[in-house]
């Protein structure tokens, strides 16, 4: 596609139930990350993939949450039993890890946990 | 560890002013800083890119700058439109090629 694609753009869940949120990059884009952003907050990264691997974990705030990508494109963040606190705008970078680094985001993941 | 620091934090200013808005980073050992701006409830778009090497950059009514050495980046708007209203961040990113972001700086041009 032309740009980052998240899904869904609004989710609504319980709390103490599993959510998957979905993030592709712009094809090619070997980096990718994943922030946070709280109403009112600046942005918060959590973690960052080159390839499949994850150099970088630890911006995860706790163990309920992972994430992971395949075939060097397509990631997914989970977040186990959802707590109040979880609820954010979840946004996706990706970049081509040239000498350049431009950060391509995302529209973003509301997420909110009642 | 860097830290972004954008001042003001918040900007009221009539349609028509020219603007400045400041970045600040504490390691000068970057790749490149990055503008970007946010609409409410929106991702982040970027609007210029500077990289290390370079001094400046501009496009349309914006204008960027990078002093490397003191750590500091401006952001130039040019004749002020209402739909320039948004949140402006900025980012830095240097050896662990995880972007620093600064807290924004939330931007309302009334007409």
């Amino acid at each position: 596609g032309a740009g980052v694609s998240q899904s869904p753009s609004n989710k609504v869940t319980e709390k103490g139930k599993d959510v998957e949120l979905r993030c592709d990059p712009i094809s090619g884009h070997t980096a990718l990350y994943w922030y946070r952003q709280s109403l009112g907050q600046g942005l918060e990264f959590l973690i960052y993939f080159q390839g499949n691997s994850a150099p970088d974990k630890s911006g995860l705030p706790s163990d309920r949450f992972s994430a992971e990508r395949t075939g060097g494109s397509v990631s997914t963040l989970t977040i186990q039993r959802t707590q109040q606190e979880d609820s954010a705008v979840y946004l996706c970078a990706s970049n081509a890890r040239d000498r350049v680094y431009e950060q391509y985001f995302g529209p973003g993941t509301r997420l909110t946990v009642t | 560890k860097q830290e972004v620091t954008q001042i003001p934090a918040a900007l009221s200013v009539p349609e028509g002013e020219n603007l400045v808005l400041n970045c600040s980073f504490t390691d000068s050992a970057i790749y490149n800083l990055q503008w970007f701006r946010q609409d409410p409830g929106k991702g982040l778009t970027s609007l210029l890119l500077i990289q290390s090497s370079q001094r400046e950059q501009t496009s349309g009514r914006l204008n960027a700058s990078l002093d490397k050495s003191s750590g500091r980046s401006t952001l130039y708007i040019a004749a002020s439109q209402p739909g320039d209203s948004a949140t402006y961040l900025c980012a830095v990113v240097g050896g662990s090629y995880i972007p620093t972001f600064g807290r924004g700086t939330s931007l309302i041009v009334h007409p």
